[in-house]
């Protein structure tokens, strides 16, 4: 069975402080990880993934396989980072997600 | 282009109620999935549509979940005999085949009194 875990429910920071939401995974296989983010009033939306190795919105994120986490990290937080983020895994491209329990995140100015 | 749609936004019904809920896709995208999003279980996979295969229903919660795809594009989700934890956000995305990422519907609201 697949499990993606996020322990922090709510991570508080200041505007400028660095970044880091934990997501750990539990999967037999190669997984694909996501992180999905869903502001205020808008529609759940991908961020990034992990094949990508991309950085959107000054957020990347590492596939750790070792010790199997896909941790999100950004070095100044932006007020308009607060959003709900989801961590995410896949067991092939198209399949269907299992989602994390979600962080909530905020900046405060 | 239009995103996913879903219909109704809010419904609230009576306990023991059947509901029907709609999710409009991306036009031409092939896969089709249902999630549930609640405060105790967060965001939880109910029904996966891929093509004409038979559809993934291993996340639906009780025999009282169905949904059906007509023509390869809306779907209906329906909850016959809704209890109070059906409660609940639904949601719907879509993506082409084999592709990645999933674009999501606003979702459907569902209060079961």
């Amino acid at each position: 069975a697949q499990r993606v875990t996020q322990p922090e429910k709510l991570l508080s920071v200041f505007k400028g402080a660095p970044v880091e939401l934990k997501c750990n995974y539990s999967y037999s296989g190669s997984p694909e990880l996501f992180w999905y983010v869903q502001y205020s009033r808008q529609r759940l939306q991908l961020l990034l993934r992990h094949i990508s190795r991309e950085s959107i919105k000054g957020f990347t994120a590492d596939l750790n396989k070792g010790e199997t986490s896909f941790h999100l990290k950004k070095p100044f937080a932006q007020e308009e980072d607060s959003a709900m983020y989801y961590c995410a895994l896949s067991s092939y491209a198209g399949n269907m997600l299992t989602f994390g329990g979600g962080t909530r995140l905020m900046v405060k100015p | 282009g239009a995103g996913v749609s879903q219909s109704p936004s809010n419904k609230v019904t009576e306990k023991g109620k059947d509901v029907e809920l709609r999710c409009d896709p991306i036009s031409g995208h092939t896969a089709l999935y249902w999630y549930r999003q609640s405060l105790g279980q967060g965001l939880e996979f109910l029904i996966y549509f891929q093509g004409n295969s038979a559809p993934d229903k291993s996340g639906l919660p009780s025999d009282r979940f169905s949904a059906e795809r007509t023509g390869g594009s809306v779907s209906t989700l329906t909850i016959q005999r809704t209890q109070q934890e059906d409660s609940a956000v639904y949601l719907c995305a879509s993506t082409l085949a084999g592709w990645n990422e999933q674009f999501f519907g606003p979702g459907t609201r569902l209060t079961v009194l």
